[in-house]
């Protein structure tokens, strides 16, 4: 059984620009969720991907946004990138969006912006 | 709103010594309660979780948290520690469709 894998594992890239992360979620997951985990901090939820919808959404601005594809797999696309978007990106998948379901995380993808 | 807290960024014990990492959290409904170890430059990886049932819940590699009601708490221990426990440690509460909220996170030293 092949775990959460996430592309590319690290990232640079300036102020203004776009970036696109990419998360393939864990066999049988149909439930992918994003975190944003700056220096130092606890991960931060940024949205939830279940069945292709997007199901939830936390405190980021509209520039964040995503996909989830019928295999489930799921993109994270940040436009106008700044500074303080250098962080870790943390994909979790899940067998679907019970309160009491793990959450299965992949390694993430550094980015830093300059 | 759920949210969590976790009571000391950094702790530090000697190797075979008891593991206290301290966690409270608030919730308006009852809530499922996860702790989850980052080790450096890794993702996260799920220790244990409480959902319903057994207030003691065990864990991997010799973790174990209680579940206190009256006391809003999920305290993470482990009897001795070894110096593999070296990590930073997350508590965590899932709300309403499987989101989880963290806390900021507690770094465990290892001192042999």
């Amino acid at each position: 059984e092949t775990g959460v894998t996430q592309s590319p594992t690290h990232l640079i890239k300036t102020r203004g620009q776009q970036v696109t992360l990419r998360c393939s979620s864990q066999s049988g997951h149909n439930t992918v969720s994003w975190y944003q985990q700056a220096l130092g901090q606890g991960p931060q939820f940024i949205f939830q991907y279940y069945r292709e919808e997007e199901n939830g959404r936390g405190n980021f601005p509209p520039r964040f946004s995503g996909l989830q594809f019928p295999n489930y797999s799921s993109e994270l696309n940040v436009n106008a990138l700044e500074l303080d978007d250098s962080a870790l990106y943390l994909c979790a998948s899940s067998l679907d969006q019970g309160e009491h379901n793990e959450q299965f995380f992949g390694p993430g993808t550094r980015l830093t912006v300059l | 709103a759920q949210s969590v807290t976790q009571l000391g960024s950094h702790v530090s014990v000697s190797e075979g010594a008891l593991v206290l990492l301290r966690c409270n959290y608030s919730s308006s409904v009852p809530p499922y309660l996860f702790w989850y170890v980052q080790y450096p430059n890794q993702g996260l990886q799920l220790l244990l979780k409480y959902t319903t049932g057994a207030t003691l819940v065990k864990g991997i590699n010799g973790f174990e948290a209680e579940f206190k009601k009256s006391e809003t708490s999920f305290h993470l221990t482990k009897p001795s520690a070894h110096m593999s426990d070296a990590a930073e440690y997350f508590c965590a509460v899932s709300v309403r469709g499987n989101k989880l909220v963290f806390g900021a996170g507690t770094i465990l030293r290892v001192k042999s």
